[in-house]
């Protein structure tokens, strides 16, 4: 079974605080993504990584960065938190060429 | 871009009762995929279905790629069936960066 966890369920941060957002998967998948999930507005993707060290902007990328040095792991950063960013984070996972997903729990995030 | 309308956008049944879900896109894809998340927020994928039909015990799914549209059918639903349920497609130009609908919330009462 793919397994894809997230460091934490629950997060509260102030205003300005740098946050990291952990996400590990253990199916050796190249494709790695960060998404945001707002009640109304679904789930919006924000980075999305198909190799170690690969990167590309999703749809909301602003205020967010992302590093990725091992194929397991895929972080997302907050550099100066802000309350609009109070959301749940749900990280996935994926074989290339258009492969089904597969999602972490999510990391509830509130900002204060 | 592309747009994704899920309806109903919320549906509460009975215990038992069937439903379906539908899906529609704008533009063509590579493929459409229809998760569930359950109460708890942990999204789970039902189906990845870029035509055709697929049957998983009491759900089935048909995607009519030709129309842009797909369903999803629930039968005889139980409690555990609550959730949201989510379509997400892969346009063609997007390479493997899916865009998903705003979901379907659907309450199965006792």
């Amino acid at each position: 079974d793919v397994k894809v966890t997230q460091s934490s369920r629950y997060l509260v941060k102030r205003t300005g605080e740098k946050v990291f957002l952990e996400c590990v998967q253990d199916m050796d998948h190249e494709n790695m993504f960060w998404y945001r999930q707002d009640p109304g507005l679904g789930l919006r993707l924000i980075y999305f990584s198909y190799d170690v060290k690969m990167k590309e902007k999703g749809d909301i990328p602003e205020g967010y960065s992302v590093s990725r040095e091992k194929k397991e792991r895929f972080s997302l950063i907050l550099e100066s938190a802000s309350t609009n960013q109070t959301s749940m984070y749900l990280c996935a996972s994926s074989l290339p060429r258009r492969d089904t997903q597969y999602f972490g729990p999510g990391t509830r995030l509130t900002v204060l | 871009g592309i747009q994704v309308e899920q309806s109903p956008p919320d549906l509460i049944l009975q215990e038992g009762a069937n439903s379906t879900l539908r899906c529609n896109f704008s533009d063509s894809v590579n493929n459409l995929q229809w998760f569930h998340q359950n109460p708890w927020g942990q999204l789970i994928n039902l189906f990845y279905i870029p035509s055709g039909t697929k049957q998983n015990g009491r759900l089935s799914a048909t995607t009519v790629a030709t129309e842009r549209y797909s369903l999803l059918y629930i039968s005889s639903s139980q409690t555990t069936d609550s959730g949201v349920y989510f379509c997400a497609v892969d346009p063609r130009n997007r390479d493997d960066k899916i865009i998903f609908g705003k979901g379907t919330r659907l309450h199965i009462l006792p």
